[in-house]
């Protein structure tokens, strides 16, 4: 069945630094890749999404890149603040989305 | 700016009863969707709806689950006859279009007793 991999788990950077995380699907005609941020005990908020017509799209310190052929994409966090950490669900899908894990991201100081 | 809006925030039920989540999705959109999100878990669709019918659904949307827009505003996801494995995190989630952004509520939080 479709599904979303996502890698890693859990993720530690120091504040500054980048950070990347990566996801990989199993359904080819998935065309819409979301990003949400949870934080704890809250609803998650889309971040940035990517259609499968484009390779890439970048919003301010945030960047998506999509690899249709291989199936995978990834998010990339540059000069990362405290208020970065968070869990972060890669999607995809068309209709519904098919979630990965979560990433949970700590911003060390 | 415009909010999907989920009722109540917490229920606590005992097994075998039934439940009946609220969602009012954000007013013009035209898709609705329920997921669910076990404590420490990954977010797992359950239903999408339009057009006043289920579009797609996942294995977890058994015959115990099901879903209504009983008027212009409301969307609602009833669970007949609650299991154990029931208790999560319930949100509901509006779009305007197929494969435009989704926005997510700010969930149930259901435990079954």
């Amino acid at each position: 069945g479709e599904n979303v991999e996502q890698h890693p788990s859990t993720l530690s950077v120091q504040e500054g630094d980048s950070a990347v995380i990566k996801c990989t699907y199993s359904d080819s005609a998935s065309n819409y890749f979301p990003w949400y941020k949870q934080e704890l005990g809250k609803r998650p908020q889309l971040i940035i999404d990517i259609r499968s017509n484009v390779g890439e799209k970048k919003d301010q310190r945030i960047a998506v890149t999509l690899n249709k052929t291989a199936k995978h994409f990834s998010l990339h966090i540059t000069e990362t603040q405290p208020e970065d950490s968070a869990v972060y669900f890669c999607g995809g899908g068309d209709d519904k989305i098919i979630f990965g894990k979560g990433t949970r991201l700590h911003i060390l100081p | 700016e415009p909010e999907v809006t989920q009722t109540p925030s917490h229920q606590v039920t005992q097994m075998g009863q039934e439940v009946i989540l609220r969602c009012v999705p954000i007013s013009n959109h035209l898709y609705f969707y329920w997921y669910r999100q076990i404590l420490g878990q990954k977010v797992e669709f359950l239903v999408s709806f339009y057009n006043n019918e289920i579009s797609e659904k996942s294995e977890i949307f058994d015959d115990q689950f099901s879903v209504e827009r009983p008027d212009g505003s409301n969307f609602t996801l009833k669970i007949r006859s609650t299991k154990l494995e029931d208790s999560a995190m319930y949100f509901c989630a509006s779009s305007l279009l197929e494969q435009e952004t989704q926005y997510f509520g700010p969930g149930t939080r259901l435990l079954v007793l």
